[in-house]
């Protein structure tokens, strides 16, 4: 059983570009959860990815967006960034269906995001 | 989801049992108590949940209390490996999480 997966584990940009964060859920997980997480601070939803439809989302601007494929794999798309968008960006998977669903999550160890 | 308030920080020894308390008192009657702790420089980990009975499992106990306004983890026998910042979240099972910012736990030789 492999557990998630995140790549790049860190990158830097600079503000005004975009950045595509990508995130490879467990093995049998079918639901995708991204947060942000600043330094010092408790990690915060961002967006949940269920049947490749986002199924909820947090206090995040448009210009936060992303994808689940049918492999149930997921994409964070960050445009424009701004410089408080450095953080750690953490995806995190579940198992989401009839009878199935406990809300335990899985994280991935992160990317960590510095926008100069 | 369920305002939670814990302690800021915590001192353990180690080998004793670390209990770390959360008061969630607008806690609906659907919403589970969540336990997840975050080592340094880590993604946050599952420890255990429970809607109203108290669960044990390989990691830690919960113990909720009868009007479901508070609970404690317990971690029997704490070792230097359990220093981390420790998460109670009160959510629904749908995987959305509200992080506060938590409990850190040091545990000390």
């Amino acid at each position: 059983e492999t557990g998630v997966t995140q790549s790049p584990t860190h990158l830097i940009k600079t503000r005004g570009q975009q950045v595509t964060l990508r995130c490879s859920s467990q093995s049998g997980h079918n639901t995708v959860s991204w947060y942000q997480q600043a330094l010092g601070q408790g990690p915060q939803f961002i967006f949940q990815y269920y049947r490749e439809e986002e199924n909820g989302r947090g206090n995040f601007p448009p210009r936060f967006s992303g994808l689940q494929f049918p492999n149930y794999s997921s994409e964070l798309n960050v445009n424009a960034l701004e410089l408080d968008d450095s953080a750690l960006y953490l995806c995190a998977s579940s198992l989401v269906g009839a009878g199935k669903n406990t809300g335990e999550l899985f994280f991935g160890e992160g990317s960590r995001l510095t926008v100069l | 989801d369920a305002k939670t308030t814990q302690p800021t920080s915590m001192d353990c020894a180690e080998g004793r049992a670390a209990n770390l308390p959360c008061n969630h008192s607008t806690i609906s009657g659907n919403e589970y108590v969540y336990w997840y702790r975050q080592i340094h420089s880590q993604g946050p980990q599952y420890i255990i949940h429970g809607l109203k009975n108290n669960e044990t499992n390989e990691m830690a106990s919960l113990i909720i209390t009868e009007d479901r306004k508070s609970s404690t983890l317990i971690l029997p026998h704490a070792t230097l490996r359990d220093t981390a910042v420790y998460y109670c979240i009160g959510s629904g099972n749908t995987g959305k999480l509200i992080f506060g910012q938590g409990t850190t736990l040091q545990v000390k030789p």
